[in-house]
């Protein structure tokens, strides 16, 4: 399975906005890029997914690279709520098994 | 979107019991659900996939005798932990996919403590 990297963490202000980048050199044609988050104590919540294009929807956007080795998930005003473990992540075609790295611990200061 | 619940939330046993955890899709079919364990300050390890109707799949290092899966309908798998250790003690998470989503439903965990 191919892998991703991601910082370990990240702080930011609230109100402003967050980019959250995401390496994944060895992807492969078929692979799909998602984004999940975990607040703490919680199961993960998905946040968006995309393959070549940009995607938006209402919680996040993802941009990805045109040689998709790298993406970022940008948070457009992040809130205190929005304090959570990021999670990017490569799944193949339908496949629902999902391999996790240890994602990004993002901080947002009031 | 899907809701997927778990249940219970919390659950602290006694050393060498069993306790089961309940994970259901509350709005859609799941022929496949997922299971996790995930310890403090890491990230989520997948144990096995559940499949409805039949025996369910153990990831490389997890003893299926030991965590027994029942996936006995299409929303609803269980996940039952045999003779309980205090090494067992972790937050369990079950995940589904709605037929034609893209992304995975995850229930809220159920975290347990074996004294």
């Amino acid at each position: 399975d191919a892998k991703t990297t991601q910082p370990n963490s990240m702080e930011s202000n609230e109100e402003e906005p967050v980019h959250l980048p995401c390496n994944h050199s060895t992807i492969s044609g078929t692979d799909y890029i998602h984004w999940y988050r975990q607040l703490p104590s919680q199961g993960p919540e998905y946040v968006i997914h995309g393959l070549t294009s940009n995607v938006n929807n209402r919680m996040a956007s993802l941009a990805i690279a045109e040689d998709r080795k790298s993406s970022t998930l940008i948070l457009h005003r992040a809130t205190l709520r929005d304090a959570a473990v990021y999670y990017c992540i490569l799944a193949a075609g339908n496949n629902r098994k999902l391999i996790w790295g240890l994602g990004t611990s993002l901080a947002v200061n009031p | 979107g899907a809701v997927v619940s778990q249940h219970p939330s919390w659950v602290i046993c006694k050393s060498g019991t069993s306790v089961k955890i309940e994970c259901r899709s509350l709005d859609f079919q799941a022929t496949t659900m997922f299971w996790y364990r995930q310890f403090p300050k890491q990230s989520l390890m997948l144990m096995a996939t559940s499949n409805e109707g039949s025996k369910a799949t153990y990831e490389q290092g997890v003893e299926k005798d030991k965590f027994l899966i029942n996936h006995a309908s299409l929303t609803l798998s269980t996940l039952t932990v045999t003779s309980a250790h205090p090494e067992d003690s972790s937050f369990y998470i079950c995940s589904a996919k709605p037929f034609g989503a893209g992304e995975l439903f995850f229930g809220e965990g159920s975290r347990l403590t074996v004294l």
